[in-house]
């Protein structure tokens, strides 16, 4: 059981949609993130947040914005995304940002 | 420049015998080193970690063991189940980072098949 929860489990978009992509945790944690994997590939991160404040950006085109409106949500906003940026997103929360993550079971997005 | 290293792809053992997923690593500042397990369409589960103060951990079928002057640890399954086919990454981090996001890094996964 994951007590990350990602929404929607799937999205098709085109290139000229916006649309979200949103997390949920209640387990208290303070660190929230997000990762990107393409298929045969490790998981790559994006963006961290502690306190609900930005702390990373890992160099992530400005198409992906993330939003932290409290300290149980965490939102990707997505616009003008290109077919390459078709992935699996991930959400992973942790205690506090130095702890173990743990991930959400993912949202699969295809750019057409 | 790979730091983190899974050479095998994938691995196909008999269920009921060990599997073991090797993971090498080449920054010497890594210290903490977990593995998770990510089934296809899912997002990875965290399995087990060990610091560089011990050399094995163990939690019930699964002990991570951990060779630090090779800079080698080692994942074994024991017995392996059909429900352990999985791919399962090696990440590895810094102190400093205590394996939180910021200082991760990930190998390139592992496909493990259990046969029945």
């Amino acid at each position: 059981d994951t007590e990350v929860t990602q929404t929607p489990k799937h999205l098709v978009m085109g290139m000229t949609n916006k649309k979200s992509l949103k997390c949920e945790q209640h387990m208290g944690h303070r660190a929230m993130y997000w990762y990107k994997q393409k298929a045969k590939k490790p998981p790559e991160l994006m963006f961290v947040y502690s306190y609900e404040k930005l702390s990373i950006n890992e160099s992530v085109p400005s198409r992906f914005s993330p939003e932290c409106p409290n300290s149980s949500l965490l939102n990707l906003h997505l616009h003008a995304l290109q077919p390459e940026d078709s992935a699996l997103y991930l959400c992973a929360s942790s205690p506090l940002r130095r702890d173990t993550i743990y991930f959400g079971e993912g949202s699969w997005l295809t750019v057409v | 420049d790979q730091q983190v290293k899974q050479n095998s792809p994938s691995l196909s053992v008999q269920e009921g015998r060990i599997s073991i997923l090797n993971c090498d690593y080449t920054n010497s500042m890594f210290d903490y080193f977990l593995w998770y397990k990510k089934y296809p369409a899912e997002g990875p589960t965290f399995l087990i970690s060990i610091s560089s103060i011990k050399d094995k951990n163990e939690d019930g079928r699964f002990t991570v063991f951990l060779n630090k002057s090779a800079k080698h640890l080692s994942l074994h399954i024991v017995p392996s189940q059909p429900g352990d086919s999985a791919v399962y990454f090696c990440a590895a981090s810094p102190l400093y980072s205590g394996g939180g996001a910021d200082g991760l890094t990930f190998g390139k996964g592992t496909h493990l098949i259990i046969q029945p």
